[in-house]
C-alpha cells in the first residue's frame, strides 16, 4: 500500500533563507509521481512541483526545488529565497502511475519569520 | 478556465439531514476526486472516478454515495449526515493517460458542520 510521512509537524524560517520540508514515501510500484501542493490559511490546495520517478533530474520550479533520493525514497520540497508569503502548510503526495489514488502526508505548517 | 468548482462553499446541517455537494471541472479531465481533510490531518479519499460512468471506493467511503454526472460533474452525497462528517471537503480532478501521473486541479472546498 501506498503511504507518505512527513515528520515535521511544524518548521519555521527567517525570511531569505532556505528550507527543507521533510517527505518520506512507500511504494512497490516502480513507476510513480510524487507531488508538493501548498495550502495558505484561505484554504485551497495549490499545486507547486512534481517529480516522476524515472525523471533523472532533480525537478525545479523558479524558488521550488524537489530532492528526489530514490534508493532511500525521499521527496524532500527545498524553499529557497522565503517569503512571509511562504508561510502556509504543505502536503506531500504520490500516485502510483496505474493506479487512480493519490496519497498524502498529513503536511508540515511552514511559518516564515521576519 | 473557472477550472475546478464547488457549491455550496458553506453549509450548516443536522444530524440525520441529507445533501449533496455539487462539483464541476472544465479543463476535460478524466478523473475526479473527493477528499475530506480533518484538522492536524491530509486529505483523505473519500471516493474517486477513473473516468466517466465508473466510480470506486477511497479510503473513507462509509456514509457517503456519488455520482459521476457526466465528464465534467461529481457529486457527493450525504444520505445521513453525522457530527463525524463535519469536515472541509475538497474536490479534484486531473488528466490520467497511461503511463504516466498528473497533478491534481482542487476546487475551493466546501465547509460542513453537522450539529
Amino acid at each position: 500500500a501506498q503511504k507518505i510521512t512527513q515528520t515535521q509537524p511544524g518548521m519555521f524560517v527567517q525570511e531569505k533563507e532556505a528550507v527543507t520540508l521533510d517527505c518520506t514515501y512507500d511504494t512497490s510500484d516502480p513507476s510513480y509521481g510524487l507531488f508538493w501542493y501548498k495550502q495558505p490559511s484561505s484554504g485551497e490546495m495549490i499545486f507547486l512541483i512534481y517529480q516522476g520517478s524515472y525523471d533523472q533530474q532533480n525537478a525545479t520550479e523558479g524558488r521550488y526545488s524537489l530532492n528526489f533520493q530514490k534508493a532511500r525514497k525521499s521527496a524532500n520540497l527545498v524553499i529557497s529565497a522565503s517569503q512571509l508569503g511562504d508561510s502556509a502548510m504543505y502536503f506531500c503526495a504520490m500516485r502510483e502511475v496505474y493506479g487512480q489514488n493519490f496519497v498524502f502526508g498529513p503536511g508540515t505548517r511552514l511559518s516564515v519569520l521576519p | 478556465n473557472a477550472g475546478v468548482t464547488q457549491t455550496p462553499k458553506f453549509q450548516v446541517l443536522k444530524t440525520g439531514q441529507s445533501m449533496t455537494l455539487q462539483c464541476a471541472q472544465d479543463m476535460n479531465h478524466n478523473s475526479m476526486y473527493w477528499y475530506r481533510q480533518d484538522p492536524g490531518m491530509g486529505l483523505r479519499l473519500i471516493y474517486y472516478s477513473a473516468s466517466e460512468g465508473t466510480t470506486d471506493k477511497g479510503e473513507v467511503p462509509n456514509g457517503y454515495n456519488v455520482s459521476r454526472l457526466n465528464k465534467r460533474e461529481f457529486s457527493l452525497r450525504l444520505e445521513s449526515a453525522a457530527p463525524s462528517q463535519t469536515s472541509v471537503y475538497f474536490c479534484a480532478s486531473s488528466e490520467n493517460p497511461v503511463g504516466q501521473a498528473y497533478e491534481q486541479y482542487f476546487g475551493p472546498g466546501t465547509r460542513l458542520t453537522v450539529t
